[in-house]
Parts: structure tokens; sequence; C-alpha cells
């Protein structure tokens, strides 16, 4: 039974530039959940995705957009990079309304 | 607002020795509380959680917890660490219920090494 998988597992963009990551929720789970790590930190609630709605959102800016599809595989979108934006991008995945939550792997997004 | 506090960013201790790694959390709700692990360059393994019922909790690889509603707190615990427990342990909350349900406030995190 596959996880939670992350793609790609290592990204270096330029400022400026745009990036997608993906996540594929675990088998089961409709429910999927964006985390930002930057380095030495604990991991930071971006927003949650289900029924292809964001459905909560944390203090991150509008540059931060989501998807969810269909099949509940999700993308994450950062417009207009910074700096700052350098992290480790975790998925998880859950099924709505039951606290189990699965992580992936993660991103790791290097901006220069 | 909801907030997660671990006490200590660094715990080294010596191999077979036991330990403690303490968390505590402020919430107006009432809360589920869990405890991760992350190895270098990997992503977060649920080690254990609390969501109601008995107030210790048993996890994978030997690991428990205690919840203490009355000091906010959640301590994750092992009688006997070994080398391969070298990890960086993260506390973290969600909401019971409510607007919030789902979304995890995650500690600083604790780098556990444990020596030979």
């Amino acid at each position: 039974d596959a996880g939670v998988t992350q793609s790609p597992t290592h990204l270096i963009k330029t400022r400026g530039q745009q990036v997608t990551l993906r996540c594929s929720p675990k088998s089961g789970h409709d429910t999927v959940s964006w985390y930002q790590q930057a380095l030495g930190q604990g991991p930071q609630f971006i927003f949650q995705y289900y029924e292809e709605e964001e459905r909560q959102r944390g203090n991150f800016p509008d540059r931060f957009s989501g998807h969810q599809f269909p099949n509940y595989s999700s993308e994450l979108n950062v417009n207009a990079l910074l700096l700052g934006d350098s992290a480790l991008y975790l998925c998880a995945s859950s099924v709505q309304g039951v606290s189990g939550y699965t992580f992936g792997s993660g991103t790791r997004l290097t901006v220069v | 607002a909801q907030s997660v506090t671990q006490l200590d960013s660094q715990v080294p201790v010596f191999e077979e020795a036991p330990v403690e790694l303490r968390c505590n959390y402020s919430s107006s709700v009432s809360v589920y509380l869990f405890w991760y692990v992350q190895y270098p360059n990997q992503g977060l393994q649920l080690l254990l959680k609390y969501l109601s019922g008995s107030t210790l909790v048993k996890g994978i690889n030997g690991f428990e917890a205690e919840f203490n509603k009355s000091q906010t707190s959640f301590h994750l615990r092992k009688p006997s660490v070994h080398i391969s427990d070298t990890a960086e342990y993260f506390c973290a909350a969600t909401n019971a219920g409510g607007t919030s349900y789902g979304k995890l406030t995650f500690g600083q995190g604790t780098i556990l090494t444990v020596h030979p």
C-alpha cells in the first residue's frame, strides 16, 4: 500500500520564478494538507484541500496557491519566489473527520 | 490561538539510558496531540497520538507519552534508548473539532542524540 508520494524530491529555482509541487495521497485518503518546514524549524501549515476546495489556510501570502484533483492528488504552486521560500515542503494526507495524518518525504526547494 | 512549545531544543543521552522529551501546549479548546519523528532528509513518521481515553499512550519503537490536562503537557518518554533513536522529534496539536480541526500546529522540534 503506497503511502504519500511527493514529486520532485529536490528542486532549485531562481528568485522570481514560479514552482509547482505535486502530491499523491495515501490510498483511501481524501484530504491533503501542505506544510512548509524551514531549516531548523517545525512545519508550518499552509493550507488544506478537501473535495477540491481549499478548506483552511495558514498565515501564508496569496503567492501560495493550490489545487486538488478529482483523484484527490494535489498541487502546491508558489509564484514570485523569494529566497525565504527555500524550505522542505511536506504533504500530509488524511481521511476527512479522522485524526490520522500520513506525511510524504517532502520536496526540498532551494531558491537562489 | 493554539501554540505548542517543546521545552528542549537538544537532548543528548547515552545509549540504554531513559529519556523524556517535553511538550507543553496552549489552547482554548480540547485538542488532539501527536508526536512525530523525523530522520535526516526524510518526512515525518507518527510515533503516537492522543485523541481521548487513557492518558498514557503507547506508540511505536517503545515510546510512550502521557497527556496531562491540568499541566497542559504531553511529554514523550522511552525507558531505554538506542543509537537508532537519534533523530528530531516534533510535538503537534490540532483542535478536537471546530473550524480549525485538521490543521496541525507543531513545536520547534527537539533533536535527540544518543551517544554510545
